[in-house]
């Protein structure tokens, strides 16, 4: 079955560290996309790429740092700059960008930083 | 004003009820319309698409009001299953993709 996988499910780091969330999709899509959902906050969005080799900061992008080396996966780095990283990250895809298509999520990732 | 608003509820109904939530947005030039489906810390899931003409899907009705500036979700005959948030989502100028915040529905026996 085609869909989007993010790991690990719970994360726990310790304050000054930085860690990577995985996000592998096989439905051959473009575009990929992070968000991050607060408890009583909307997803907001933190980084999307278009096509590989490429991405663009969203609205919430400081303290991260993204990758597309491969049209496949989309590695988000919380770093240590990132000032309440603790949150729920979510990976999500769509065939293109700009096709207005709704986004298909990935089953998110738990990160606790204390 | 916020690019897309919802009420967070909790909606609390009885089951057999037939509850609707609204989700109003800013921007006028907005091309496309979702509603998520959002369990307990879980990942949202594409619930149905909100089409000029409106859209049924069994018990779920959605409806755009584009003088309005709202889309609408209509559910009948709630059940105990039905409970979870509901967002919308919004895609504006830029293709700009905004969520609203989510509202909560509790449906009890």
């Amino acid at each position: 079955d085609g869909g989007i996988t993010q790991s690990p499910k719970y994360l726990f780091r310790k304050e000054g560290q930085n860690v990577t969330l995985s996000c592998e999709q096989n439905l051959n899509h473009d575009a990929m996309y992070w968000y991050r959902q607060d408890p009583g906050q909307g997803l907001r969005l933190i980084y999307y790429s278009q096509i590989v080799n490429d991405f663009q900061k969203g609205d919430i992008a400081e303290g991260y740092s993204v990758s597309r080396e491969k049209k496949e996966s989309f590695p988000l780095t919380v770093t240590s700059a990132q000032k309440n990283p603790t949150a729920f990250y979510l990976c999500a895809s769509t065939p293109r960008r700009s096709d207005n298509s709704p986004l298909h999520f990935g089953n998110g990732t738990r990160l606790t930083v204390t | 004003r916020k690019e897309v608003e919802q009420d967070p509820g909790p909606f609390n109904v009885p089951e057999g009820a037939t509850v609707a939530f609204n989700c109003t947005y800013s921007n006028s030039a907005s091309q496309s319309f979702f509603w998520y489906r959002q369990d307990c810390r879980k990942e949202p899931k594409l619930l149905m698409s909100v089409y000029s003409s409106g859209n049924e899907d069994g018990r779920f009705t959605a409806q755009l009001n584009r003088a309005s500036q709202y889309i609408s979700l209509l559910i009948r005959d709630s059940k105990l299953s039905d409970s979870a948030t509901y967002l919308c989502s919004i895609t504006g100028g830029g293709n700009k993709l905004t969520f609203g915040t989510g509202t909560q529905l509790k449906v009890e026996l």
